[in-house]
């Protein structure tokens, strides 16, 4: 098992530019998040899934969109990238049993992005 | 709202010394409270959980205690290695909405031999 995967590890964009970032996970998740982790504030969730074809924003959604169109794939789209969105993230998949109180969450390795 | 609130760093120390690394929450109810570990250029992974009050959950020589009349959720190690080094981040998912994870702002351990 791959476990979560991102695609790149690496950009670099003007402002402007648009680019998506691919999210892909093989423990059949329900649930897919993206977040993004920046100096001292930790991790912000930026758009989440709780199933194929539905999204939901999460604490700092804006210039951010998602698409979860196959259980295994969750993209996050840039329009027209700012330099305020340079940033590390993350993608992570999670799962909820009947009668287990926790939701252990599964990271992909990153992408850092700059924007200039 | 839900948050977590954790000692901000870097905490350097040396090779067997002990490590605590302080968390505390506000919640409702009872939520669930892990501890996430993140190497150098590596996603987040789960080091230990507790979802009940009292609960002690431990891993790789870890441990944190789920203290509800505090609020707290400190991490400890007794005795740590050079391979320990990463940033730690306290976080925890609500009672309601469980599917979410709140996470603090993390804390950098730098260990030196």
């Amino acid at each position: 098992n791959a476990g979560v995967t991102q695609t790149p590890k690496f950009r670099v964009l003007k402002t402007g530019q648009s680019m998506t970032l691919l999210c892909a996970q093989d423990m059949n998740h329900e649930y897919m998040y993206w977040y993004r982790q920046d100096p001292g504030m930790g991790l912000r969730l930026i758009h989440y899934s709780v199933g194929e074809g539905t999204t939901a924003k999460g604490e700092v959604p804006d210039g951010y969109n998602v698409s979860r169109l196959k259980k295994q794939n969750f993209l996050l789209g840039l329009e027209s990238a700012a330099p305020s969105q340079t940033s590390v993230y993350f993608c992570a998949s999670s799962y909820l049993s009947p009668g287990v109180a926790y939701n252990e969450q599964f990271f992909g390795p990153g992408t850092r992005l700059t924007v200039l | 709202g839900d948050s977590v609130t954790q000692m901000e760093g870097p905490v350097t120390l040396s090779e067997e010394a002990f490590l605590t690394i302080n968390c505390t929450y506000t919640a409702t109810g009872y939520p669930s409270l892990f501890w996430y570990v993140q190497y150098p250029g590596e996603g987040l992974q789960l080091l230990l959980k507790a979802t009940k009050a009292d609960d002690k959950g431990s891993n790789k020589g870890f441990e944190a205690t789920y203290r509800k009349e505090t609020t707290s959720f400190h991490l400890e190690k007794g005795s740590v290695q050079v391979s320990d080094s990463a940033v730690y981040f306290c976080a925890l998912s609500p009672l309601t909405g469980g599917f979410k994870t709140i996470f603090g702002a993390g804390t950098r351990l730098f260990v030196k031999a």
